[in-house]
């Protein structure tokens, strides 16, 4: 199984440039969520989508865009990338937000230079 | 709004030692309170969740956790521990919209021979 695949694992950018980090999941979840983890911050939520087409803000948006044209699909976009952004983003799935079990991908570890 | 706080960030263990991770969550409506494990360079996985019924919840690898209502407490609990329990631990709320879960900043559990 699959689960919840996200690429690159790794990336260096330098700042002002743009990047997209690609989430993908096999579960037929509608629910889908990207989480930035940082040291003694814990995961915050940056955006969520509760199905195609639906997106919304969470509590770190700014700087981050997404969109959700398929179930499987939930990419997080960089505009301009800023140094604030180094990170450890998190992308994760579920049937339900805050009832079911939230199935996490590996991480992407951004660096912006 | 609904919040969590870990009390400690780092717990230091001896193997079979009992250990307590501590989290205490604020929340006016009722909860759905979850603990998540993140082992080194991975995504996060379920430990246990609460969601209703008996206080006392049972989750993967021996661990356990006790809902605490009056004290607003849900922590998470070991007999005895491994070496292959290190790990950051992560408390979480469902928020009061129902659309994502609040993280705590973590606790990382380090257990030594």
């Amino acid at each position: 199984n699959a689960g919840v695949t996200q690429t690159p694992k790794f990336q260096v950018l330098k700042t002002g440039q743009s990047m997209t980090l690609q989430c993908a999941q096999d579960m037929n979840h509608e629910y889908m969520s990207w989480y930035r983890q940082d040291p003694g911050m814990g995961l915050r939520l940056i955006h969520y989508s509760v199905g195609a087409g639906i997106t919304d803000q969470g509590e770190v948006p700014n700087g981050y865009n997404v969109s959700r044209s398929t179930t499987e699909d939930f990419p997080l976009r960089l505009l301009s990338a800023a140094p604030s952004q180094t990170s450890v983003y998190f992308c994760a799935s579920s049937y339900s937000p805050t009832t079911g079990e939230l199935f996490f991908g590996e991480g992407s570890r951004l660096t912006v230079l | 709004a609904q919040s969590v706080t870990q009390l400690d960030s780092q717990v230091p263990v001896f193997e079979e030692a009992p250990v307590e991770l501590r989290c205490n969550y604020s929340s006016s409506v009722s909860v759905y309170l979850f603990w998540y494990v993140q082992y080194p360079n991975q995504g996060l996985q379920l430990l246990l969740k609460y969601l209703s019924g008996s206080t006392l919840v049972k989750g993967i690898n021996g661990f356990e956790a006790e809902f605490n209502k009056s004290q607003t407490s849900f922590h998470l609990r070991k007999p005895s521990v491994h070496i292959s329990d290190t790990a950051e631990y992560f408390c979480a709320v469902a928020n009061q919209a129902g659309t994502a879960l609040i993280f705590g900043k973590g606790t990382t559990l380090s257990v030594s021979s």
